[in-house]
């Protein structure tokens, strides 16, 4: 399965933009980057996720280089409640591919948010 | 809404103890995985069902592990002879069919083996 690279941690003060960082040099044409987080004590919720182009929803844009081989989650004015651990993982569009369907987690990036 | 639900919450059990685990998923959800995470470690999957059927099991440590569905809703996953290593939060997650985009997870069973 190809692998993610990410930060093991990162700070941001409180409604300031961060900017979480995923790389995944080996990622093949058909693996969908998706990102999760999850909340102290919580388990993880989806984020966002996408194929080729940038995506935007209500939690968070998903800015994606042009060559796949690297991503970036952006949290456009953290809140502290947006301090979670923040997962990148990717997810093969196709079954029959090993990682279609399940989530393979890495160690992921702390984000710290200070007031 | 109900969410994915999981009990017990906690569970704290003797080393070879049997101990079962269950997972509610949201109603009409066809896909249902079961994870581990181990203490400051991310989460490793463990097996999922497709209805009640599991295609994939590759993630069960040993086969102390086992894990059913029945009528396409609940399921347990039950570790038997319990050993300290098992000591992990086990996340039950469901979604609206295997590989579908998003994985709904449940808070978790967190499981200290003596």
């Amino acid at each position: 399965d190809a692998k993610t690279t990410q930060p093991n941690s990162m700070e941001s003060n409180e409604e300031e933009p961060v900017h979480l960082p995923c790389n995944h040099s080996t990622i093949s044409g058909t693996d969908y980057i998706h990102w999760y987080r999850q909340l102290p004590s919580q388990g993880p919720e989806y984020v966002i996720h996408g194929l080729t182009s940038n995506v935007n929803n209500r939690m968070a844009s998903l800015a994606i280089a042009e060559d796949r081989k690297s991503s970036t989650l952006i949290l456009h004015r953290a809140t502290l409640r947006d301090a979670a651990v923040y997962y990148c993982i990717l997810r093969a569009l196709n079954a029959g591919g090993t990682s279609y369907g399940k989530l393979t987690f890495g160690q992921g990036t702390i984000l710290t948010v200070h007031p | 809404g109900a969410g994915v639900s999981q009990s017990p919450s906690n569970k704290v059990t003797e080393k070879g103890k049997d101990v079962e685990l269950r997972c509610d998923p949201i109603s009409g959800h066809t896909a249902l995985y079961w994870y581990r995470q181990r203490l400051g470690q991310g989460l490793e999957f463990l097996i999922y069902f497709q209805g009640n059927s599991a295609p994939d099991k590759s993630g069960l440590p040993s086969d102390r592990f086992s894990a059913e569905r029945t009528g396409e809703s609940v399921s347990t996953l039950t570790i038997q002879r319990t050993q300290q290593e098992d000591s992990a939060v086990y996340l039950c997650a469901s979604s609206l069919a295997h590989g579908y985009n998003e994985q709904f997870f449940g808070p978790g069973t967190r499981l200290t083996v003596l």
